[in-house]
C-alpha cells in the first residue's frame, strides 16, 4: 500500500534558526496536506496542496508540493517558542469511488531551545 | 461549532473488559476514521468508513471493531482489550467523494491504559 516516509523525526534548533521537514510518497498523490500537533493536543490542518510544484506561504511557513506529486516540505522561518509541536503530513489519492483515506508520514518534532 | 467530539478523554481499564470510545461529529462529513498514535509510530489508521453502513480496515485493524449506523457516529469498540492496545487514540471526519476540500478534523483524543 501507499507509503509516506518523513525526515527527520526530530529536529532541535535554536530560537530564530529556520527548520524543514520532508515527505516523500512512494506512489504519486492526488494532493498533500500538512498537520500541526502542539505537545498534548490534537493533529489540525495546515494546509492543502493540489498542483504540480505548488507553493504556499502561511505568514513564516512555506509549502511545497513537488513536480512529481510524490514528494513535499514544510519549512519555517526564523522560528519561535509557539512553533514547537509535531509536523504531520498526509498524502491522499483518489480512487473511482472518490477520495481516499490519508496516509500520515510518523512526523517531525520541532524542539525549539530559547 | 465544527467539531468532533470523543468520550472519554481518559480511560484506564483492565485486560478483557469490553470498552466503547464514542466519536460524533456535527460537519455531516462522509468520512470518518480512527487512529492511534505511539511514540516514534506516528499516526496509524484503524478502521475508517466512507459513509453509513461502509467500514473497512486501516493498516492495524486487529483487536478492534468499529460500526456506522448514523452519519454522525463513529464508535470504536475493543472487544476483549489488551495492554498492547495501550495508546492515545483519534477520531476524525471529513468531506468525502470528489470534493477537494478534504481536510480532516480531529477530535480532542482519548488516552487509553489497558492493565
Amino acid at each position: 500500500g501507499q507509503q509516506v516516509m518523513q525526515i527527520p523525526q526530530y529536529q532541535h534548533v535554536q530560537e530564530g534558526e529556520d527548520f524543514t521537514t520532508y515527505c516523500n510518497s512512494s506512489t504519486t498523490l492526488s494532493n498533500i496536506q500538512w498537520y500541526k500537533q502542539r505537545p498534548g493536543g490534537h493533529p489540525v490542518f495546515l494546509i492543502q496542496l493540489v498542483k504540480s510544484g505548488e507553493v504556499k506561504k502561511q505568514k513564516r511557513l512555506t509549502f511545497q508540493f513537488g513536480e512529481a506529486k510524490k514528494n513535499s516540505s514544510l519549512h519555517i522561518t526564523a522560528t519561535q517558542t509557539t512553533d514547537v509541536g509535531t509536523y504531520f503530513c498526509a498524502g491522499q489519492t483518489y480512487s473511482g469511488g472518490g477520495a481516499d483515506g490519508l496516509t500520515f508520514g510518523k512526523g517531525t518534532h520541532l524542539i525549539i531551545q530559547p | 461549532e465544527a467539531q468532533v467530539t470523543q468520550n472519554p478523554r481518559y480511560l484506564i481499564t483492565v485486560t478483557g473488559k469490553k470498552l466503547t470510545v464514542t466519536c460524533s461529529q456535527n460537519m455531516n462529513h462522509e468520512y470518518m476514521s480512527w487512529y492511534r498514535q505511539d511514540p516514534g509510530l506516528g499516526l496509524r489508521q484503524i478502521y475508517y468508513s466512507m459513509n453509513v453502513e461502509v467500514t473497512d480496515k486501516g493498516d492495524v485493524p486487529e483487536g478492534y471493531k468499529v460500526s456506522r449506523k448514523e452519519k454522525r457516529n463513529f464508535p470504536l469498540i475493543l472487544e476483549s482489550p489488551s495492554p498492547n492496545q495501550t495508546s492515545l487514540y483519534f477520531c476524525a471526519s471529513s468531506f468525502g467523494g470528489v470534493v477537494m476540500n478534504t481536510e480532516a478534523f480531529f477530535g480532542q483524543g482519548t488516552r487509553l491504559t489497558v492493565v
